[in-house]
């Protein structure tokens, strides 16, 4: 059984860090790219960052880029979002999302998600 | 990068109706197009890939069609678990960008 947990959410201050993490369970870690896809409170979905199955492709949304970080430990199962210089518009619930075998970016299994929230 | 526009952006409908969404892409994606259902509390859930592909398991109600840059999903014979919003997004080449949501609401 394909799982996605999600863990390291919770209160943050403006301009200061948090990483995300999720574990993967139930399929070949290592043969999927991997997503990160947040909700802002009343918000619809945005696609923040997404990682090739060796590292060797990585994208950022817009309002991400230049202050997230995605990363992957392979031998861990893990996902990661390092994510820095926070704004209060960060403030999400953060999935974990894994691609079809076949179409990288149609994201069929989701964690449930952990919650972000930036302010001061 | 690519913009994906939805229309309309909420959608009052009745249990058995049938209800059409729109999302234009900025650019051609080919059928690059995936939908995908979110209710309150809940994960997002895959309905349609490659623009009219129904993910396994996903009631035949659903249908997704379109090519390029325009691209339509359709509801027929709306159930009570269907009232949610509704997002497409682009599969093409990164960022994988979603449009803005549909909301469907019960009438």
């Amino acid at each position: 059984e394909v799982q996605l947990v999600e863990s390291g959410g919770g209160l943050a201050r403006p301009g200061r860090s948090l990483i995300l993490s999720c574990e993967a369970s139930g399929f070949k870690f290592e043969n999927y790219a991997m997503h990160w896809v947040r909700q802002a409170p009343g918000k619809g979905l945005e696609w923040v960052a997404g990682i090739s199955w060796g590292s060797g492709n990585i994208a950022y949304g817009d309002s991400v880029k230049g202050r997230f970080t995605i990363s992957r430990d392979n031998t861990r199962n893990s996902l990661y979002l390092h994510m820095n210089r926070l704004r209060t518009e960060d403030t999400a619930l953060y999935y974990c999302a894994k691609p079809r075998t076949a179409t990288p970016g149609v994201l069929d299994f989701w964690g449930q998600g952990v919650l972000v929230t930036v302010s001061s | 990068d690519f913009q994906m526009t939805q229309s309309p952006s909420s959608v009052s409908a009745s249990v058995g109706d049938r209800v059409t969404i729109t999302c234009r892409a900025s650019q051609d994606i080919t059928s690059s197009l995936a939908w995908y259902q979110k209710t309150p509390g809940k994960a997002p859930k895959l309905l349609v890939y490659g623009a009219s592909i129904l993910q396994s398991g996903v009631p035949s109600r659903f249908t997704g069609s379109g090519f390029g840059t325009y691209f339509t999903l359709t509801i027929s014979g709306l159930q009570p678990e269907d009232f949610a919003s509704y997002y497409c997004q682009q599969t093409h080449i990164f960022p994988y960008t979603f449009g803005q949501g549909t909301k469907l609401e019960i009438k």
